[in-house]
């Protein structure tokens, strides 16, 4: 079945420290990947997405995210956290051939402490 | 500017009283989808189209109706709603072509329900 995991439902970091939000997917074929940014009261934005290429992705607001074949993961990251970081964070997959449903992780709160 | 609008940002109704939520956007997207977030679920869609005149189930159809008679808007429409329906609504629409812009959605700021 397909599916999308985001293990950690919630985060904390303090601000300067680095992060990484874990993503592990289960689909037939190698997936689009996507990172997505919700904050408090907003819709999603897109924070990165991987096609193919060069597996290490840089997004916006410093972020990037390295999928990895083998473990079927897609990890985001960012060196060092900035207080406007605090948001939910979803990880997301979809087909590469045709216009179908993309699955959506269930989400990681991110708190950041000053 | 370019970007997917809904109304209303915020509903509250009662059950049984029929209502829309509108999505609309001004990119010329050809597909378009209306999500469901509730917490500890992520965001689960709930019907989508690919293009005018034709729409699917997503993964929990169940009480929703949608419409895309044009390009632009895609209505949900709840006939009768339920208060397990309270929810966060989000539409969003994708582009067409290659490099990468297929399945690449672009959200709407969303709209809180509450069926009493």
């Amino acid at each position: 079945a397909q599916s999308v995991t985001q293990p950690d439902i919630h985060i904390t970091v303090s601000e300067g420290a680095s992060l990484e939000l874990r993503c592990n997917y289960s689909y037939g074929a190698t997936p689009y990947l996507f990172w997505y940014v919700q904050s408090p009261g907003q819709g999603l934005q897109l924070l990165l997405k991987y096609f193919s290429g060069d597996t290490l992705v840089q997004g916006i607001k410093g972020f990037e995210a390295e999928f990895k074949r083998s473990q079927s993961s897609f990890n985001l990251r960012k060196p060092s956290v900035h207080w406007s970081d605090a948001a939910e964070y979803f990880c997301a997959v979809g087909p590469k051939t045709s216009y179908d449903k993309v699955i959506f992780g269930p989400g990681t709160s991110l708190s950041v402490i000053p | 500017e370019a970007q997917v609008t809904q109304n209303p940002r915020y509903l509250i109704t009662v059950t049984g009283k029929k209502l829309t939520v509108t999505c609309s956007q001004n990119m010329n997207h050809e597909y378009m989808s209306w999500y469901r977030q509730d917490p500890g679920l992520g965001l689960r869609q709930i019907y989508y189209s690919m293009n005018v005149e034709v729409t699917d189930k997503g993964d929990v159809p169940e009480g929703y109706k949608v419409s895309r008679k044009e390009k632009r808007n895609f209505p949900l429409i709840l006939e009768s709603p339920s208060p397990n329906q309270t929810s966060l609504y989000f539409c969003a629409s994708s582009p067409t072509g290659t490099s990468g812009g297929l399945n690449t959605q672009y959200f709407g700021p969303g709209t809180r329900l509450t069926v009493l």
